[in-house]
């Protein structure tokens, strides 16, 4: 079956180091993206790629990084200068047309120890 | 910019019904409905394409005022099931790299009680 893979479901993150969470997808979908949600809020898109090698910057990038090598694969590093990083993390992916349905994955939950 | 959905929460008793509402200040080419549980990933409801645009799924159905940029969510004979939070994503009209990028609202929280 073809879908959307996230891991860790559970990240805890020490002061100081940067954590990288996994996303990987089957769909053959060109656009990847990662949004984060804080309780009662909603999702707010932090990096999105719709090529290979290439990616651009959502609402809220400041603090992470992320690499798109691969069609396949999207990480989020979380870096140590995102001085708030506990939340809930969903990446998603989609193809590139006009109306279409994100997939999303089933979410990490990142926590600072 | 975020699109303004209200209310921020609904609470009902099994049978009632709900509307949902999604306002966005950008000409949008599409809005999106998603339902979340708590924990969980994010549900596909339905997508509106079209200015004046209806859709339904069971017994959850959606419109979209182009004219407006506004959108309902329907939801009636509520279930037991139908508990979780609503979002819309909306999907600006300009093109290039906003093709498929969507914005979403901060969440409707619906409780269904028996």
């Amino acid at each position: 079956d073809g879908g959307i893979t996230q891991s860790p479901k559970y990240l805890f993150r020490k002061e100081g180091q940067n954590v990288t969470l996994s996303c990987e997808q089957n769909l053959n979908h060109d656009a990847m993206y990662w949004y984060r949600q804080d309780p009662g809020q909603g999702l707010r898109l932090i990096y999105y790629s719709q090529i290979v090698n290439d990616f651009q910057k959502g609402d809220i990038a400041e603090g992470y990084s992320v690499s798109r090598e691969k069609k396949e694969s999207f990480p989020l590093t979380v870096t140590s200068a995102q001085k708030n990083p506990t939340a809930f993390y969903l990446c998603a992916s989609s193809r590139i047309v006009r109306g279409e349905k994100l997939f999303f994955g089933s979410g990490t939950q990142l926590s600072v120890l | 910019q975020q699109p303004v959905q209200s209310p921020q929460a609904v609470i009902l008793r099994e049978g009632e019904d709900a509307v949902i509402n999604c306002s966005s200040s950008k000409a949008l080419y599409s809005v999106h409905w998603y339902r979340q549980k708590h924990g969980e990933a994010p549900v596909f409801l339905m997508i509106l394409l079209k200015g004046g645009e209806q859709k339904g799924h069971e017994k959850i159905s959606a419109s979209f005022n182009e004219k407006k940029q506004q959108s309902s969510l329907y939801l009636t004979a509520s279930q037991l099931s139908y508990s979780g939070t609503y979002f819309c994503g909306t999907e600006e009209r300009a093109g290039g790299t906003s093709y498929g990028k969507l914005t979403f609202g901060q969440g409707t929280i619906l409780t269904v009680h028996p």
